[in-house]
Parts: C-alpha cells; structure tokens; sequence
C-alpha cells in the first residue's frame, strides 16, 4: 500500500538557519504530494503540493520538488523564523477515487531567536 | 481561507459512555468528510470517508460499530465514540473537501477514556 516516510524529530534550529525535512514516499501510480503545517492549537493547514513529477510547490518561502526517480519530496525553506515553529506533516494522494490522504509521522520543528 | 471547526475541543468521559464529536464546515459545503485518529508523536491515521446522505466508508480495521459516523448534512459529520474504553483516548481530527477537491482540517478533539 501507499506510505510515507518523513525524518524523525524533533528538528531544532536556530533563526535564520537553512532547513531541510526529508520526505519520501511509496505509492503506485502518479500521486498527488502534500505539506501541511500544524502550528500550535491550530489544525493542519496546507502549505504546498505538487501533482506530478518535477513540479515544485512553493509558499512561505517553503519550497519541495517531486522527485519521481528518488520518490522524494524534501521540504526546505533557506531562513526560517521562530514564527516557522509547528508540525511539519508529508502527505500524498493517489488521486482515485475519494482521494485519501496518506501521512507521514511529523516532524516538529522549533525554531530558536 | 475556509474554517472547519470541531465540538468539542476536548472531553474527558468514564469507560463504558458513549461521545459525540462534531465537524462543521463553516463557510462551505463539503459533500465529503474525513475522520482521523493521531496518536501521540505518530502522524493521522484516517478511519472513514464520510458522504453526506450515504453510509461512511470505513478504513481496513477500524471498528463501524464503535466509530459511528453520520453525515447528516453538507456542513456537518458527527464522529459518536460507543462504549469509549481507555484504548480510545486519542486525538481525533476531521476535514472537509469543498468542491475543489482541497481538504481543510479541523483543530482536533482531544479524546481521554477513564
């Protein structure tokens, strides 16, 4: 079945600091790939997708490229703020039918000023 | 952007009661629900599609009769939790699709089973 593999945090970083989650998925067919952002008390909210390979979603300044041929879709942003501090969650769709989301773990993010 | 809320926020029950969770679209219609349950540190496992006017499709291992799903209208599913035991207690989490096809999610119920 479809899955979604995202890195374990907790993630740490200082402002202004280069970011980069990884994120990589099995799935059959050409799925549709997602982030969502949780921040705190809030519901996941997406922040980017791409439908097909070599796509990049942007927003933020948050940028992920589907990469078909490593089955990735790493997320990273070049200077992240304490304002970027929430959950981070990989996603795809398989774009049949009722167009389930599959996720990854999360990954929290804490950005210190 | 659109809002989905959730009733209520959290709720505490004793084993053996049953609990309602509410999802509401609120500034749109949304013909399809998802119920999903998260538990800690550990990403959004979905339990069933909801259809409005139709019975909910449920996941491979979730339970219909413990997890009853009503869709009762274009703005509203209700998650009912039965016999709630502590093995319940999580954290479960709706969506909305509108007529795009963009799924928006609401904050969560935080769920605790004594």
């Amino acid at each position: 079945g479809n899955s979604v593999t995202q890195m374990e945090g907790p993630v740490t970083l200082s402002e202004e600091a280069f970011l980069t989650i990884n994120c990589t998925y099995t799935a059959t067919g050409y799925p549709s790939l997602f982030w969502y952002v949780q921040y705190p008390g809030e519901g996941l909210q997406l922040l980017l997708k791409a439908t097909k390979a070599d796509d990049k979603g942007s927003n933020k300044g948050f940028e992920a490229t589907y990469r078909k041929e490593t089955t990735s879709f790493h997320l990273e942003k070049g200077s992240v703020q304490v304002s970027d501090s929430a959950v981070y969650f990989c996603a795809l769709s398989d774009n049949r039918g009722a167009q389930k989301l599959v996720f990854g773990q999360g990954t929290r993010l804490t950005i210190n000023p | 952007g659109a809002v989905v809320s959730q009733h209520p926020s959290w709720v505490i029950c004793k084993s053996g009661t049953s609990v309602k969770i509410e999802c509401r679209s609120l500034d749109f219609q949304a013909t399809t629900m998802f119920w999903y349950r998260q538990f800690p540190k550990q990403s959004l496992m979905l339990m069933a599609t909801s259809n409005e006017g139709s019975k909910a499709t449920y996941e491979q291992g979730v339970e219909k009769d413990k997890f009853l799903i009503n869709h009762a209208s274009l703005t509203l599913s209700t998650l009912t939790v039965t016999s709630a035991h502590p093995e319940d207690s999580s954290f479960y989490i709706c969506s909305a699709r509108d007529v795009g096809e963009r799924q928006f999610f609401g904050p969560g119920t935080r769920l605790t089973v004594l």
